[in-house]
């Protein structure tokens, strides 16, 4: 079983939907969360970046970390067109040296039809 | 304007051949990395340095060098000895290695002919 598992897509929604996007891990003692975005052939750009459990809000998009369900979520609201990109969440212990082990989810495939 | 540069973009390989990939940073950041991006596979980590001069392997170093001469350059060499080498690299860097916010550079795909 991977430690971080995440659904690749493709997902196709229409402009203006709510997107849901999810990531489930099995290690309890991860204690940060992230959510990258990655357009077509570029690097990673952090979009999220939370601290154990609850909600954490940026204008259209809102991470959720539920660790009681080893579960997290990204939500984008009224969605355009340039959300468009691949979503990888990705999560770490914390501590001295940890992000060295930070484990990545193999990322979702987004797409939003105008 | 501070960033990650990655060179080259695109690079053709025969079997059998080293090839470098560039790494530079102007964040002023200690720690840099690497990592290899696969279809349908999460980031892996080849290497990682926290400091000049100092570098750790990371879960997928077989086939891999680097060095850390300069804070500002971590260039990796995929050896001949990679089994499979043709993906997608990506050079990151971060203020330290206790936080999870890492700054990628664009990417260079390697392809092995």
């Amino acid at each position: 079983q991977k430690e971080v598992e995440q659904d690749p897509g493709p997902l196709s929604v229409p402009e203006g939907a709510i997107v849901s996007l999810n990531c489930t891990y099995s290690n309890s003692a991860f204690q940060y969360f992230m959510w990258y975005r990655q357009y077509s052939r570029k690097g990673p750009e952090l979009l999220m970046y939370t601290y154990s459990s609850g909600n954490k809000e940026d204008g259209r998009f809102t991470a959720q970390v539920d660790k009681s369900s080893k579960y997290i979520s990204l939500f984008i609201r009224d969605s355009q067109p340039s959300d468009s990109a691949t979503y990888l969440c990705a999560m770490f212990l914390g501590g001295y040296s940890s992000a060295s082990k930070i484990i990545f989810g193999s990322g979702t495939r987004l797409s939003i039809r105008p | 304007d501070g960033g990650i540069t990655q060179s080259p973009k695109y690079l053709f390989r025969k079997e059998g051949q080293n090839v470098t990939l560039s790494c530079e940073q102007n964040l002023n950041h200690d720690a840099m990395y690497w990592y290899r991006q696969d279809p349908g596979q999460g980031l892996r980590l080849i290497y990682y340095s926290q400091i000049v001069n100092d570098f750790q392997k990371g879960d997928i170093a077989e086939g891999y060098s680097v060095s850390r001469e300069k804070k500002e350059s971590f260039p990796l060499t995929v050896t001949s000895a990679q089994k499979n080498p043709t993906a997608f690299y990506l050079c990151a860097s971060s203020f330290d290695t206790n936080t999870g916010e890492l700054f990628f550079g664009e990417g260079s795909r390697l392809t092995v002919l």
